[in-house]
């Protein structure tokens, strides 16, 4: 069936380096691709979504190119900071049923 | 728009106790669903409304567990007999009636329960 595989965690990068978050799919067709930022106590929010191949989504700095080829949608910030630390989840609606399909998650963490 | 509502926040419960759990979704979405999350975990699909027809529930979804959206607005999850093994976040999220591929899920702040 349709899934995500995410890179495991954690994570942590200093303050203002670069972020990459690794999500890999499988999929009947092309649906959208999301990632969702859970922030501690918080339920999910959307952070960013691409609808088809080659479409970059992007949102607070955060980017992710649906490639189609690689049958990727990574994660990436150019400067990560503090208020990033949260943990990060891929996700893609399914092909049978209503239900998103989530990645495990990634946790980031920030230091000064 | 106030966004996907969840009632209460937290909840501590003993064992054997039965709780409810509530959830108001955006105005105009149709859809509903209830996620599980456990500690270092991604949410795990319980169940999904269709307005107010419940038309997909989860393995996960054992006979202690019952949803319902009786007037295709808010919607309830009630568990029964409370078990070590239901201390989770229980997430509640909607979305608007349109291609299930391409809609992304709006969710709450979900209530977190723990069950001593």
């Amino acid at each position: 069936g349709d899934s995500v595989t995410q890179m495991e965690g954690p994570v942590t990068l200093s303050e203002e380096a670069f972020l990459t978050i690794n999500c890999t799919y499988t999929a009947t067709g092309y649906p959208s691709l999301f990632w969702y930022v859970q922030y501690p106590g918080e339920g999910l929010q959307l952070l960013l979504k691409a609808t088809k191949a080659d479409d970059k989504g992007s949102n607070k700095g955060f980017e992710a190119t649906y490639r189609k080829e690689t049958t990727s949608f990574h994660l990436e910030k150019g400067s990560v900071q503090v208020s990033d630390s949260a943990v990060y989840f891929c996700a893609l609606p399914p092909n049978s049923g209503y239900a998103l399909n989530f990645g495990k998650g990634t946790s980031l963490l920030v230091t000064p | 728009d106030t966004g996907v509502s969840q009632d209460p926040r937290h909840k501590i419960t003993k064992r054997g106790q039965n709780v409810t759990f509530r959830c108001d979704p955006i105005s105009e979405h149709n859809r509903l669903y209830w996620y599980r999350q456990t500690l270092g975990q991604g949410p795990e699909f319980l169940t999904y409304f269709q307005n107010e027809a419940q038309l997909e529930k989860s393995r996960l979804l054992s006979d202690r567990f019952s949803a319902e959206r009786p007037k295709g607005s808010f919607s309830t999850l009630e568990i029964q007999r409370t078990e070590q093994g239901d201390s989770a976040m229980y997430l509640c999220a909607s979305s608007p009636d349109r291609a299930v591929r391409n809609t992304e899920a709006f969710f709450g702040q979900g209530t977190r329960l723990t069950v001593v």
